[in-house]
């Protein structure tokens, strides 16, 4: 594709629910990066993919979030028994591995009533 | 722990003026530093990237400097526009991650 695209743009739950999203990153990057950006913050990191390598998941809050990447392709975040400080933007982001520049999708809004 | 820190928050200017936006972290050892454009329900587009043994990068009306030494990084908008009014965000790079700043939100008026 020609960018890194995020589903779905918006979401709103309920507190206590399970929630999915999802990153498609562009074709042929091997780095897969997740972040949060809550109102009036800067961007977090929570989580790195690299290829087939064990994921860096030093920025996960608490077990209540997790990330799959199946090969090369498409990532979920999933956030369990949700809270309402986990309403944020969710960001995503793909690189090609010896290169520096990140390439950001749209976000996921997560809104957790 | 890499801190990095932006100031002003906010910055409203009327068209055409220079401007410039600071950036700050506590640890020298970075790989390298990005700044970033942010537009409200887009996702960041990266404007600038300093690789740690540069001082400066430019593109177009941007210019972007580094004193990895002093944890400091200046992006400079000549001329500015309305077009530019968006949050401006920096961030270095520690090993695999980036660390950002809470951004600079600009407003550029007619």
């Amino acid at each position: 594709g020609a960018g890194v695209s995020q589903s779905p743009s918006n979401k709103v739950t309920e507190k206590g629910k399970d929630v999915e999203l999802r990153c498609d990153p562009i074709s042929g990057h091997t780095a897969l990066y997740w972040y949060r950006q809550r109102l009036g913050q800067g961007l977090e990191f929570l989580i790195y993919f690299q290829g087939n390598s064990a994921p860096d998941k030093s920025g996960l809050p608490s077990d209540r979030f997790s990330a799959e990447r199946t090969g090369e392709s498409v990532s979920t975040l999933t956030i369990q028994r949700t809270q309402q400080e986990d309403s944020a933007v969710y960001l995503c982001a793909s690189s090609l591995v010896g290169t520096d520049t990140q390439y950001f999708g749209p976000g996921t809004r997560l809104t957790v009533l | 722990k890499q801190e990095v820190t932006q100031i002003p928050a906010a910055l409203s200017v009327p068209e055409g003026e220079n401007l410039v936006l600071n950036c700050s972290f506590t640890d020298s050892a970075i790989y390298n530093l990005q700044w970033f454009r942010q537009d409200p329900g887009k996702g960041l587009t990266s404007l600038l990237l300093i690789q740690s043994s540069q001082r400066e990068q430019t593109s177009g009306r941007l210019n972007a400097s580094l004193d990895k030494s002093s944890g400091r990084s200046t992006l400079y908008i000549a001329a500015s526009q309305p077009g530019d009014s968006a949050t401006y965000l920096c961030a270095v790079r520690d090993t695999d991650k980036l660390i950002f700043g809470t951004g600079t939100r600009l407003q550029v008026f007619p």
